[in-house]
């Protein structure tokens, strides 16, 4: 079983739209959830993460862990063109060391 | 804004031939990772490294992969013969000590396209 699964994409909405983005994951020792973006030819870049099971918010953008379902998610309102890009999810039991998903590519139509 | 730089960005080279990566963290961090992504495929960690050792590694990490900070400045990513599967982007990251700002976060470099032929 792998250790991150990630829907490939990619998502196409409208600009405004509430955008979800999700992961599953199968190792229940993963204790960090990061969401990176990544833009075409560059590094990942870190969005947010959460610590835990929960919630967290940050602008526009919300990550929520449920680890009894080992399910990650990123919401995004409000979408922008600017938010255009591959969304990774990375997570992992240290800072050292992040198992990443394959990447959603999303685009947001203006 | 300080960032992670590496070199080259391109970097193409015959099948068995050894390549060095290049990367400059940032200036006071102290923590370095080597990541590679396949094309089409996902970020994959390589190695972690901190105190001149390394701290964690992975089973793609193997005898063919050493990796070494020469320098105050450097950190660097040997592989010693290359093959075919080796053609990746090839990130290098850092982070600042821990209980410091952004201590929580891999700062990612632009990547080394490497192509082996």
């Amino acid at each position: 079983q792998k250790e991150v699964e990630q829907d490939p994409g990619p998502l196409s909405v409208p600009e405004g739209a509430i955008v979800s983005l999700n992961c599953t994951y199968s190792n229940s020792a993963f204790q960090y959830f990061m969401w990176y973006r990544q833009y075409s030819r560059k590094g990942p870049e870190l969005l947010m993460y959460t610590y835990s099971s929960g919630n967290k918010e940050d602008g526009r953008f919300t990550a929520q862990v449920d680890k009894s379902s080992k399910y990650i998610s990123l919401f995004i309102r409000d979408s922008q063109p600017s938010d255009s890009a591959t969304y990774l999810c990375a997570p992992g039991d240290n800072f050292n060391k992040f198992y990443f998903g394959s990447g959603t590519k999303l685009n947001v139509k203006p | 804004e300080p960032e992670v730089t590496q070199t080259p960005s391109h970097q193409v080279t015959q099948m068995g031939q050894e390549v060095i990566l290049r990367c400059v963290p940032i200036s006071n961090h102290l923590y370095f990772y080597w990541y590679r992504q396949i094309l089409g495929q996902k970020v994959e960690f390589l190695v972690s490294f901190y105190n001149n050792e390394i701290s964690e590694k992975s089973e793609i990490f193997d005898d063919q992969f050493s990796v070494e900070r020469p320098d105050g400045s450097n950190f660097t990513l040997k592989i010693r013969s290359t093959k075919l599967e080796d053609s990746a982007m090839y990130f290098c990251a850092s982070s600042p000590p821990y209980g410091t700002s952004g201590s929580d976060e891999q700062f990612f470099g632009p990547g080394t396209r490497l192509t082996v032929l």
